[in-house]
């Protein structure tokens, strides 16, 4: 079974508005790592937020907000106000506690934010 | 010069050639990493390096060979590569293995195999 599910191949999204782009996990691992990344059309990877298994609350970086629903096993990225510049490939990883150092990633889903 | 920085940025190579890719974090972290990235398929992870000593051999043929002499520094030799081998190739860094160090990637070798 897939670690990693990410259900939309792509996504459209109107500039200023909020897009919700899903997330689900799989894993009998008590400690877990939820990360997100962006990758644009350049190729670099970049970080955007991370959610670990014990934290309560959601996090939040500037626009992007991780909606974590622990018991659905679901990290949703929440992005507000969108841009143009958010155009891009997203992924959800997740590092399990007895993964050693190993990041497993989704297939991706591919925003595009329309002016 | 900030982040992780790889070279080239673009690689042709026939099957018959020796390369390398090499990959430089400035970022004082403890952990490198090795991804494949192939149209199609989620990233694969290829090699974890961590204080410069392999961890992590997710099963990569031999035709991939690592190099780590030190924690700053990474490189992927490439000899009798397949038309299959054909992706985009990035290195990562992290300050640690750990559950909540993410990853910092450089922009990636794009990788063809002639």
């Amino acid at each position: 079974a897939q670690k990693i599910t990410q259900t939309q191949p792509g996504m459209f999204v109107q500039e200023k508005e909020a897009v919700t782009l899903d997330c689900t996990y799989d894993t009998s691992d008590q400690s877990y790592g939820l990360f997100w990344y962006k990758q644009p059309s350049s190729g670099e990877m970049i970080f955007l937020i991370y959610q670990g298994s014990y934290d309560e609350q959601n996090a939040t970086e500037g626009r992007y907000s991780l909606n974590f629903q622990k018991a659905r096993k679901s990290a949703n990225l929440v992005i507000s106000a969108s841009q143009l510049g958010d155009s891009a490939m997203y992924f959800c990883a997740m590092r399990e506690g007895k993964g050693a150092g190993k990041s497993t990633f989704g297939d991706g889903t591919t925003l595009t934010v329309k002016p | 010069e900030t982040g992780v920085t790889q070279t080239p940025r673009h690689l042709v190579m026939g099957m018959t050639n020796k390369k390398s890719l090499k990959c430089e974090q400035h970022l004082g972290h403890n952990a490198m990493y090795w991804y494949k990235q192939s149209a199609k398929k989620p990233l694969e992870l290829m090699f974890v390096y961590n204080f410069k000593e392999q961890t992590e051999n997710n099963s990569v043929p031999s035709r991939f060979s690592p190099e780590c002499p030190n924690s700053s520094h990474l490189f992927l030799h490439l000899h009798t590569l397949q038309p299959e081998d054909s992706a985009l190739y990035l290195c990562a860094s992290s300050q640690e293995l750990g559950l909540g160090s993410p990853l910092h990637f450089g922009n990636g070798t794009r990788l063809t195999v002639t």
